[in-house]
């Protein structure tokens, strides 16, 4: 039922790993974002793709790098992970084409690079 | 670039009260702006999405105003419950973008 689901919800890894991040959407929805929130609570921006396009790229190092299989998955792949990159990160979608852009979001993935 | 301000950051108010949460935005070319909220460990809850030809959309005990030539939207919240507990984020978009650019949020505590 649920309708932004992200795999895994936790993930403690070590400095220098590739990891990803999976998020999946049962909406159908035609646009899924990336979103970051540090530790003090920001949350940013970081991809979002329509209809398996990139439409926005915000300044992210190139070592994250986002795939969109199709227009119901859209998954985060990092590699040579960082202390910084630790965060949780949120995968959302919205249907740009409705006009109202309303965002739903999925429960977090909670990245921790020790 | 659009930045975005909540005030307060946070608030403690006792169950019944009636609350107004500010948010300030710096970029007006705005056609929108949601309101979400966060409980703690979870993802965001979208609330109410107003659009710029209006100027209040009600869901409920909620009402968010916005007025776009002042940069300001409100979200109000009527006979608050402990449930309400949690903290609430305001988005606007970049101007002319689909990119949302969230404020810090303002965390609230309703104590019974």
């Amino acid at each position: 039922d649920t309708a932004v689901s992200q795999t895994p919800k936790y993930l403690v890894t070590q400095m220098g790993n590739d990891k990803s991040i999976k998020c999946e959407q049962n909406l159908g929805h035609d646009t899924m974002y990336w979103y970051k929130q540090d530790s003090k609570k920001f949350l940013k921006i970081m991809f979002s793709y329509n209809n398996k396009e990139l439409i926005i790229n915000e300044t992210v190092p190139n070592r994250f790098s986002p795939k969109s299989p199709d227009k119901a998955h859209l998954n985060l792949h990092i590699n040579s992970l960082e202390l910084g990159d630790s965060a949780v990160y949120f995968c959302a979608s919205s249907n740009i084409g409705s006009g109202a852009n309303v965002l739903t979001f999925g429960a977090g993935s909670r990245l921790t690079v020790l | 670039k659009q930045e975005v301000t909540q005030i307060p950051a946070a608030l403690s108010v006792p169950e019944g009260e009636n609350l107004v949460l500010n948010c300030s935005f710096t970029d007006s070319a705005i056609y929108n702006l949601q309101w979400f909220r966060q409980d703690p460990g979870k993802g965001l809850t979208s609330l109410l999405l107003i659009q710029s030809s209006q100027r209040e959309q009600t869901s409920g005990r909620l009402n968010a105003s916005l007025d776009k030539s002042s940069g300001r939207s409100t979200l109000y919240i009527a006979a608050s419950q402990p449930g309400d507990s949690a903290t609430y984020l305001c988005a606007p978009p970049q101007g002319g973008s689909e990119k949302l650019v969230f404020g810090k949020g303002t965390k609230l505590t309703v104590n019974p």
